[in-house]
Order: C-alpha cells, then sequence, then structure tokens
C-alpha cells in the first residue's frame, strides 16, 4: 500500500541552525502538508501546499518556516533559524484530489530535536 | 472553548468489550470529521471519515456524527488489546483545508 515517508526520522541541530525536512508523498496525491507535534501536546496545522504554491498556513509558520516541492517527488520544509522552541515531531501528510481530497494521510515523522 | 474538545482519559475497557470515544466541536460550519489512532512514538494513523449526521462502520470501528449537537464519536467492537493507542479527533473547519485536531483519548483495552 503506498505510503508517505519522511527523512531524517530524527535531526539534532543547534539553535540558530538550518534545517531542511524531507517527505515523498504518496505519487498521486496533489495535496501536501505540514503538522508538528511538540512532546505530550496536540498536532498543529503548520501548511498546505497545491498546484506548487502555499494555499493556507497558520500562525505557527512564520517567516522562518518555507516549503518547497523541488522536484515531482519530494516535498520539503525548510526552517531557517531554528530555535529550542522548535523542537518537536514534524509530520508530512498528503491527500488525493476529487471526491477524497481531505482524507489526509500521514508519514512515519521527523523528531526535531534544537539544542 | 476549544475548537476540539476530547477526556483525555484513561480510557480503561476490558477485552472484547465496546469502547466508546466522544468528541465535541465549536465550529458550526465545520463538515468533515477524521478519527485518527495514534501508537506513543508514531504517526497519526487514519482509521474512520464521515461527512453526514448519522451512523457510519467499518469493521469493527463506527463512527457517529450529530451536526445539531456538533458532537461526534468513535465505537471500537470487540476491543483487542492492540486497540490500546491515543486516538485523535480531527476535523476541517469552514472553508479550510487544514485539520484541527483535539487533544486525544488515551485508551487501554485490558487482556
Amino acid at each position: 500500500e503506498p505510503e508517505v515517508t519522511q527523512t531524517p526520522s530524527h535531526q539534532v541541530t543547534q539553535m540558530g541552525q538550518e534545517v531542511i525536512l524531507r517527505c515523498v508523498p504518496i505519487s498521486n496525491h496533489l495535496y501536501f502538508y505540514w503538522y508538528r507535534q511538540i512532546l505530550g501536546q496536540k498536532v498543529e496545522f503548520l501548511v498546505s501546499f497545491y498546484n506548487n504554491e502555499i494555499s493556507e498556513k497558520s500562525e505557527i509558520f512564520d517567516d522562518q518556516f518555507s516549503v518547497e516541492r523541488p522536484d515531482g517527488s519530494n516535498f520539503t520544509l525548510k526552517i531557517r533559524s531554528t530555535k529550542l522552541e522548535d523542537s518537536a515531531m514534524y509530520f508530512c501528510a498528503s491527500s488525493d484530489h476529487g471526491n477524497r481530497d481531505y482524507e489526509q494521510y500521514f508519514g512515519p515523522g521527523t523528531r526535531l530535536t534544537v539544542t | 472553548q476549544k475548537e476540539v474538545e476530547q477526556n483525555s482519559g484513561p480510557l480503561s475497557v476490558p477485552e472484547g468489550a465496546i469502547a466508546s470515544l466522544n468528541c465535541t466541536y465549536s465550529d458550526r460550519g465545520s463538515q468533515s470529521f477524521f478519527w485518527y489512532r495514534q501508537y506513543s512514538g508514531k504517526s497519526p494513523e487514519l482509521i474512520m471519515f464521515i461527512y453526514s449526521n448519522g451512523d457510519k462502520e467499518d469493521g469493527r470501528f463506527t463512527a457517529q456524527l450529530n451536526k445539531a449537537s456538533q458532537y461526534v464519536s468513535l465505537l471500537i467492537r470487540d476491543s483487542q488489546p492492540s486497540d490500546s493507542a491515543t486516538y485523535l479527533c480531527a476535523l476541517r473547519g469552514t472553508g479550510r483545508r487544514a485539520l484541527t485536531f483535539g487533544s486525544g483519548t488515551r485508551l487501554q483495552v485490558q487482556p
């Protein structure tokens, strides 16, 4: 069964450094999303992406964050200057188009630790 | 008022029993509702979705939606120890594609 994949599974970085989290959505899906989950807290929406542009973003997704689809398969989240409070699990999700475009399937996540 | 509210639990049920998980929401315009299962340290896994008032059954799972009462529930029949996890209620709000999640209910199925 097709699934969303994410790399790396765990990223440790120092405060102020840039990180890029990578995702490969399900191949025929057209909508892509990033969510994050701080340890012990709920899953929070960051951004959605469709047709090579951001379609929706949350208050969390400020100028430190950016997303890109650099080729036909990858979808990336960049954090320019990481802060301690960026430590969280980051989940990529994707959904189909048409009648099933609201059902979002999550990848395994990248655990980001900022020291 | 929280957008999506769930009892954090834990909800403890014996193996073979019915587990009932509940969720209330504040946005009356919400249109699509989802139940995700999340094992500790893992990602959310979609198990049910419901868009219309009433019941929707899929195997051992039944989702129930009452838009007038702003209430969504998930019933798990014949609960198994492997069902022990946190169950996340999520919805798509008015005019949005983003999912808003509740904090989840932890379910423990006792063998």
